[in-house]
């Protein structure tokens, strides 16, 4: 697609239950990250894709965080038994190489739409 | 510590009007910075970025200095329109990490 896309935009949910975030990250773009946004604070760094290289898994907040990006395509963000400290805005982005390498339009991340989690 | 601080945490300005935003980092080593513009339920936009040696680089009404030996970047908007309202969020990139250090942003209102 034209953009990173990005869904559910919003979920409301139980207490204890699982939910999916899923993102579709702009063709051909080789590195995916998840952040998540609280009101009012800064963006948390949860993990991060290259290529087929491990994951960086090292911003989830805990076990019940996880992600898998299938075909170096999309990606899935599940969270387990969710919590109520865990409502916030889930963004994506995505861009052509690792963000550090280039100050250049290679590094330059795209950024989803983002999913709202509310847990009630 | 790996800090990126923004003022102010809000700034209400009439149209028309300039107004400058500041971002101070303490993240090193230092790859690049970047200014994104994030309107109210939308992911964030970038508006620029600035290398270890660019001093200022321009979009349009957005102006963005960088003094790496102070290590401060400032986010000069001329001209204010309505739309620029929105949280203006100042990135941060180490040499070769992978994560990005974000400001928690400053909420631009801008009134007719």
């Amino acid at each position: 697609g034209a953009g990173v896309s990005q869904s559910p935009s919003n979920k409301v949910t139980e207490k204890g239950k699982d939910v999916e975030l899923r993102c579709d990250p702009i063709s051909g773009h080789t590195a995916l990250y998840w952040y998540r946004q609280s009101l009012g604070q800064g963006l948390e760094f949860l993990i991060y894709f290259q290529g087929n290289s491990a994951p960086d898994k090292s911003g989830l907040p805990s076990d019940r965080f996880s992600a898998e990006r299938t075909g170096g395509s999309v990606s899935t963000l599940t969270i387990q038994r969710t919590q109520q400290e865990d409502s916030a805005v889930y963004l994506c982005a995505s861009s052509l190489n690792i963000a550090g390498t280039s100050g250049g339009a290679g590094g330059e991340l795209f950024f989803g739409e983002g999913s709202r989690l509310t847990v009630l | 510590k790996n800090q990126v601080e923004q003022s102010p945490q809000s700034l209400i300005i009439l149209e028309g009007k300039n107004c400058t935003l500041q971002c101070n980092y303490t993240v090193s080593p230092f790859s690049n910075l970047r200014w994104y513009k994030q309107d109210t339920g939308r992911g964030p936009v970038s508006l620029t970025i600035m290398t270890f040696s660019e001093n200022t680089k321009s979009n349009g009404r957005y102006t963005a200095t960088l003094d790496a030996d102070t290590k401060q970047s400032s986010l000069h908007i001329t001209a204010s329109q309505l739309s620029d309202s929105a949280s203006y969020i100042c990135v941060v990139i180490r040499g070769s990490a992978r994560q990005l250090t974000f400001g928690s942003g400053t909420q631009l209102t801008v009134l007719p």
